[in-house]
């Protein structure tokens, strides 16, 4: 079966600090692609990354990084030096080239406080 | 470029009502899809669609009805709207990739209140 846990229901940080969202996933199939999404308070939902299960590389973005291990199925996302305007709603979600249905987190709700 | 274009932003229906939420993309893209979203239960698909003249279920199909006659639009129909329909609709789409590889552009969402 497929599966995505995103076990933090709800983070809350001072402005500044590092968090981390935790992404578990489960899945069978030997190719597939992992991808996080941000639900900001206006409520659009917005494309953040993907990662394919050929390449386990780490990857940085300004202030974002995702930690892409499979050896115990895990794609966490952090945000290093947090800002208030990261406060949003985070989706880890899971495909596989076997069907074209997503599978996706319950979301991370993240609270940057000032 | 418009990207995913949803309407209407809100609507309230009464019980037995029907509706038509409407979709269009302009980026040519082949899959487009309908989720919905509801407290604490994340995002759950309705039915999706890989191209023009093909349909297909998702999680949540029931008490709704798409087609896809053009590359461009994908309405979604409340044929008789029940509460339990209450939710925030996203429209999505995408290049048709091996299964779902490709990101998801999303609309911006409609807020639709069943009374």
């Amino acid at each position: 079966a497929q599966k995505v846990t995103q076990a933090q229901t709800e983070i809350s940080v001072v402005e500044k600090e590092d968090v981390t969202l935790d992404c578990v996933y489960e899945t069978r199939d030997t190719t597939y692609y992992l991808f996080w999404y941000k639900q900001p308070p206006s409520g659009e939902l917005v494309f953040l990354i993907r990662r394919n299960s050929f390449d386990e590389q780490n990857e940085i973005s300004g202030r974002y990084s995702w930690n892409f291990q499979k050896s115990t199925s895990s794609f966490n996302f952090t945000i290093t030096a947090s800002q208030v305007v990261d406060s949003a709603v985070y989706f880890c979600a899971l495909a596989m080239d076997s069907n074209y249905q997503l599978i996706w987190g319950a979301g991370t709700k993240l609270i940057i406080k000032p | 470029n418009a990207g995913v274009t949803q309407t209407p932003k809100f609507q309230v229906l009464k019980t037995g009502q029907s509706m038509t939420l409407q979709c269009a993309q302009d980026m040519n893209h082949e899959y487009m899809s309908w989720y919905r979203q509801d407290p604490g239960m994340g995002l759950r698909l309705i039915h999706y669609s890989v191209g023009a003249g093909i349909t297909d279920q998702g999680e949540v199909p029931n008490g709704y009805n798409v087609s896809r006659s053009t590359t461009e639009d994908f309405p979604l129909r409340l044929l008789s709207a029940a509460p339990s329909q209450t939710s925030v609709y996203f429209c999505a789409s995408s290049r048709k990739g091996t299964g779902q590889s490709s990101p998801l552009h999303f609309g911006n969402g409609t807020r639709l209140t069943v009374t």
